[in-house]
């Protein structure tokens, strides 16, 4: 199993958008809608962010998205905040209860 | 309040036994997956495996089973891992989580998280 791909590093300025890619394959990313995402801050633990490929946890604001195409999913940050710069994981069901990581990415907001 | 609570950091020496744990409160600890994920220094998450507490039923990744144990005593609501001869290599910080199975393939609540240092 290797590691989704994900961008190392992706910025944007406040109040713009950035979107956050993560690539599979059909065993995993394109073969269920099961993607999730995660944000972590230097020393925290991971905020689960998105989770069946769109849907916000409550308390995770709405400036945060989330879509599929194919074997490729996506994290958009619209209206980026300071508060936003982290790490980002995307995280996708490859079947029978086994899960497989990205690489991670690193968000900077210039 | 879901809760998860991880023992404190722990120094081993190479070839050096240890055992992790996770404390599960705010929920029914029985009927949620807990899941552990490794995070070595300067590194991406990586999934580790997941056990069912209800009845002891684990998962792991191919890249750690044969690696480490995962286990839980669903009588005192704690998860731990584990392994019997540590490495360098296992330096790392180790989070649990819950997860939802394969209806929920995600982990919401997290632990804060366990440093592991294996150093000689």
């Amino acid at each position: 199993q290797s590691a989704l791909t994900q961008p190392r590093s992706v910025s944007g300025s406040p109040g713009h958008s950035v979107t956050i890619s993560c690539t599979g394959t059909s065993s995993d990313v394109g073969g269920y809608n099961y993607v999730s995402w995660y944000q972590l801050h230097p020393g925290k633990a991971p905020k689960l962010m998105i989770y069946d490929v769109s849907k916000r946890p409550s308390g995770v604001p709405d400036h945060f998205s989330g879509s599929k195409s194919g074997n490729t999913a996506s994290l958009t940050i619209s209206g980026l905040q300071a508060e936003d710069e982290a790490d980002y994981y995307c995280c996708s069901y490859a079947g029978r209860n086994t899960l497989i990581f990205g690489g991670g990415t690193k968000l900077t907001v210039l | 309040e879901v809760l998860l609570v991880q023992s404190g950091a722990e120094v081993k020496k190479p070839g050096e036994s240890l055992k992790i744990s996770c404390k599960g409160s705010g929920y029914r600890f029985t009927t949620y997956w807990i899941g552990w994920v490794r995070q070595m220094p300067g590194k991406g998450l990586e999934w580790m495996g997941i056990i069912y507490p209800g009845d002891s039923d684990t998962i792991y990744s191919p890249s750690f089973q044969g690696q480490v144990t995962i286990s839980a005593d669903k009588s005192i609501s704690t998860a731990y891992l584990q392994w019997n001869s540590l490495r360098a290599s296992d330096t790392a910080m180790y989070y649990c989580a819950t997860y939802g199975g394969s209806y929920r393939p995600f982990f919401d609540y997290w632990g804060q998280g366990t440093l592991v240092t294996v150093s000689s």
